[in-house]
């Protein structure tokens, strides 16, 4: 049972354009909702969370929407840069004693063309 | 900085032969976990700790075994390998409590299994 779903593997866009990546979700407990980015031969590092209690996360060039009633979040990238190319992993975490239980989906994989 | 540091970074065994992945980590944190990544499957949780000397199995604990003496070391244990365990795993380590949504990753071992 695939709690958090990527249904894009890959997408492809040009430099200076929106990139947006989407992902589902099936657990209503989750609290938290995080992107990882993974370059290849390195392991994923943190790239932006939002709580469940929000709706928007701004970070620089990117943002979080978290749209609860559709069970959906998305990650936009604006401008994209050839140094965005990356499998990017969307996550959501839920409370088990003191830590965040983390389900991460199955990536997708983004190639900005310079 | 060393962050998390996984050796080694790439393992050949040939079918029923044991080895361990290591894993330490120079952070303090209370929480690690061991992860394995397959093509269109993500990331699954294999075991994981809360704690020296606290360990617990996640998704996918067929075939692997850990252990937790200090709090800085995780490391983990394949008895007999088997094909089905070629993949790419990544030990990964966070603070307890607020924040540990944010997992730090290692580098990732590489490792097949003939």
């Amino acid at each position: 049972d695939q709690q958090v779903k990527q249904n894009s593997p890959s997408l492809s866009v040009q430099e200076g354009r929106i990139s947006i990546l989407n992902c589902d979700y099936t657990n209503s407990m989750f609290d938290y909702f995080l992107w990882y980015k993974k370059y290849p031969a390195e392991g994923p590092t943190f790239l932006i969370s939002i709580s469940s209690i929000k709706d928007k996360n701004e970070d620089g060039r990117f943002t979080v929407f978290l749209n609860k009633s559709a069970k959906h979040l998305s990650l936009h990238i604006v401008p994209s840069q050839p140094g965005d190319s990356a499998v990017y992993f969307c996550a959501a975490s839920v409370r088990s004693g003191g830590y965040q239980k983390v389900t991460f989906g199955t990536g997708t994989k983004l190639q900005v063309i310079p | 900085n060393a962050g998390v540091t996984q050796t080694p970074k790439f393992q050949v065994l040939k079918t029923g032969q044991s080895m361990t992945l290591q894993c330490a980590q120079d952070m303090n944190h209370e929480y690690m976990s061991w992860y394995r990544q397959d093509p269109g499957m993500g990331l699954r949780l294999i075991h994981y700790s809360v704690g020296a000397g606290i360990t617990d199995q996640g998704e996918v604990p067929n075939g692997y075994n850990v252990s937790r003496s200090t709090t800085e070391d995780f490391p983990l244990r394949l008895l007999s390998a088997a094909p089905s365990q070629t993949s790419v795993y990544f030990c990964a380590s966070s603070y307890w409590g607020q924040g540990s949504e944010k997992l730090f990753f290692g580098s990732g071992t590489q490792l097949s299994v003939l």
